[in-house]
């Protein structure tokens, strides 16, 4: 079973700056998700990615499959970034997510 | 289309008492999941579903039982709830791809269950 670890665990910015939370994992995966949840809201899914990079709007999704690492950016931050980021693997053979628990983002105005 | 939805969004019990939870998908996805998310820790898996009539146990199984009569539906049953099964319970689903896993996971708004 995977062991998925984030960092960090809070993260406090003004509003404007590049942020970048990081996401590593253990053993061999199919593929790595960021999720992303609001206070008392539902969990939306960002990215699905298995290797490279991929850049919706302002966040970038990039992975390291060789150092088993994961990074999620935003770029230009604003105060409605501010939510739960989450990292997940997919384990080979099986569709069973393994959760990290999660970045507390806050971005100041 | 209304995606994933789950009913209901809050609710108290007092230990002891049992309850169902509803997840219902729009999409025609084959795979279901229930997960509990508690404070510092990630989400974890109840238990899921391939398909149709086809259930299995997740990482967290104990004191739920689900059921999976309709493709669309999911249901989380507590039998007798008590206070360790507080939590914000998450419903998720996925469709199979032609492409193969993985498969990207969609989720219901949540439910609030507090046992007193």
């Amino acid at each position: 079973k995977n062991e998925v670890e984030q960092s960090p665990q809070n993260l406090t910015a003004q509003e404007g700056e590049f942020i970048t939370i990081n996401c590593s994992y253990s053993v061999g995966i199919s593929a790595l998700h960021w999720l992303q949840q609001h206070p008392g809201g539902g969990i939306v899914s960002l990215f699905m990615l298995s290797s490279g990079k991929k850049k919706h709007g302002r966040l970038i999704a990039t992975i390291n499959i060789q150092e088993k690492h994961s990074s999620l950016h935003i770029t230009a931050s604003h105060p409605r970034d501010s939510a739960v980021y989450i990292c997940a693997v997919s384990n080979f053979g099986n569709e069973k997510l393994t959760f990290g628990t999660g970045t507390r983002l806050t971005i100041i105005p | 289309n209304a995606g994933v939805t789950q009913t209901p969004k809050f609710r108290v019990l007092k230990t002891g008492q049992s309850m169902t939870l509803l997840c219902a998908q729009d999409m025609n996805h084959e795979y279901m999941y229930w997960y509990r998310q508690d404070p510092g820790m990630g989400l974890r898996l109840i238990h899921y579903s391939v398909g149709e009539g086809t259930t299995a146990k997740g990482e967290v199984p104990d004191g739920y039982n689900v059921s999976r009569l309709k493709k669309q539906n999911f249901l989380l049953g507590l039998e007798s709830a008590a206070p360790s099964q507080t939590s914000v319970y998450f419903c998720a689903s996925s469709f199979l791809s032609r492409q193969g896993p993985p498969y990207e996971q969609y989720f219901g708004p949540g439910t609030r269950l507090t046992v007193t």
